[in-house]
């Protein structure tokens, strides 16, 4: 079945900085990419997604990239802020069957 | 509209005991979704309705783990005996349909402790 690996586990940046973080995904049928924020005691919130007949994808700060031959995709946020820390969460499936999540990035964006 | 509800947000009992977990998704959401999250990890399906039918239990420990969605609304999870390996944060997700790629609401989930 499909497996999603993500890195950094953690990753501290200065506010206004950029921060990367990466997945790649095994099943090379898999055509849905969301991203996901999980803030301290709540659930997870997407953000942004990507299906497989795109490359990229921006909303403001945020885009994400996929590269499909390599199966490995990648969210960017810009312009960093206190208030993007969060785990982040990266995803895969295929059509609409059920999402794979990668295990989550600590972002901590420091003043 | 208002968002994916799960009661309770925290439960703490001994092993061997046994708990239920209780969600109520957005209106019209026909498809409903119960994830687990243990400490460190992203969420790992484990049962999925359509309406009021099971459509992906495969990753359901059913010797212990049972869930029903009747009437297709309300959603109710239950471990029965709970283990110390159960600790984790169940998660309560809807979505409009199953057919398309709309977006998977989460609720705030309910953290079980299992001592």
């Amino acid at each position: 079945g499909e497996n999603v690996e993500q890195h950094p586990s953690t990753l501290s940046v200065q506010e206004g900085d950029s921060a990367v973080i990466k997945c790649t995904y095994s099943d090379s049928a898999s055509n849905y990419f969301p991203w996901y924020k999980q803030e301290l005691g709540k659930g997870p919130q997407l953000i942004i997604d990507i299906r497989s007949n795109v490359g990229e994808k921006k909303d403001q700060r945020i885009a994400v990239t996929l590269n499909k031959t390599a199966k490995h995709f990648s969210l960017h946020i810009t312009e960093t802020q206190p208030e993007d820390s969060a785990v982040y969460f990266c995803a895969a499936s295929k059509n609409t069957d059920k999402l794979i999540f990668g295990t989550g990035t600590r972002l901590q964006v420091f003043p | 509209e208002a968002g994916v509800a799960q009661s309770p947000r925290y439960k703490i009992i001994e092993k061997r005991q046994s708990v239920a977990f209780w969600c109520n998704p957005i209106s019209g959401h026909a498809t409903l979704y119960w994830y687990q999250q243990i400490l460190g990890q992203g969420p790992k399906l484990l049962i999925q309705f359509q309406n009021n039918g099971v459509v992906d239990d495969s990753q359901l420990p059913k010797d212990r783990f049972s869930a029903e969605r009747l009437k297709g609304v309300d959603s109710t999870l239950k471990i029965q005996p709970a283990k110390l390996e159960d600790s984790a944060v169940y998660l309560c997700a809807s979505r409009r349909d199953s057919s398309s790629y709309n977006e998977q609401f989460f609720g705030p989930g309910t953290r079980l402790t299992v001592l």
